[in-house]
């Protein structure tokens, strides 16, 4: 089956870059996603790619797809302290409606 | 515009017992997806509803249970809860013709004691 695999834990102090990694198994993924996740609180969207691209960026954030070696990451640049949360890389099939996720990055900025 | 609510938001039950958990999606939406979030299984998906239909399930016992209804809003309901029931359980939305943008709610809390 799908299987989705993130490290557990990143730290970086404020300001720096942050790099949170992926990889994933499904060679027939259609779709990619990010999600974070805040203390006590559901998954909020940050982004997704389509298969055929291999790279997207919005505003602070920019996803890298290296689709041959199955390997996603999200790039933050000028990490805040608020981007401290867990974040969830997924992947999904053509239909997009059901999600395999990975175990979550935890993310801390120290200021 | 409103998100994808979700009531209650924290609930209390006892082993044996049934729960419902209720799911509002954002206006406009048709599709509604359910998943589990847990600290050993970490997200999984329960299932997925279009038009009052489920169109998708995970691998969850026959305990767990959806419905939608005309108006998109859906519900869950899971019966003779097991303490390994205890987990987060998360809502999402979507557009018809987006299904790769799903929104979440904020999700029910439900602790089995």
């Amino acid at each position: 089956g799908e299987d989705v695999e993130q490290s557990l834990f990143l730290s970086v102090r404020e300001g720096d870059s942050s790099v949170i990694n992926c990889t994933y198994t499904d060679s027939s993924s259609t779709y990619l996603y990010w999600y974070k996740q805040e203390p006590g609180a559901g998954l909020q969207l940050l982004t997704y790619i389509f298969s055929n691209m291999d790279m997207k960026q919005d505003q602070r954030l920019t996803v890298l797809l290296n689709k041959k070696d199955k390997h996603l990451s999200l790039r933050i640049a000028d990490t805040q302290t608020g981007d401290s949360a867990i974040y969830f890389c997924a992947e999904s099939n053509n239909a997009g409606n059901m999600l395999t996720f990975g175990g979550g990055t935890r993310l801390m900025v120290k200021p | 515009k409103a998100g994808v609510t979700q009531t209650p938001r924290y609930l209390i039950k006892t082993r044996g017992q049934q729960v419902t958990l209720s799911c509002s999606p954002i206006s406009g939406h048709r599709s509604v997806s359910w998943y589990q979030q847990t600290p050993g299984q970490g997200l999984q998906f329960l299932f997925e509803y279009f038009s009052e239909t489920q169109r998708n399930k995970g691998n969850f016992p026959g305990r767990f249970s959806g419905r939608q209804f005309s108006n998109s809003r859906s519900e869950m309901n899971v019966s003779t809860l097991e303490l390994g029931d205890s987990a987060l359980y998360l809502c999402a939305s979507s557009f018809a013709n987006r299904p790769y943008e799903q929104y979440f709610g904020p999700g029910t809390r439900l602790t089995v004691t």
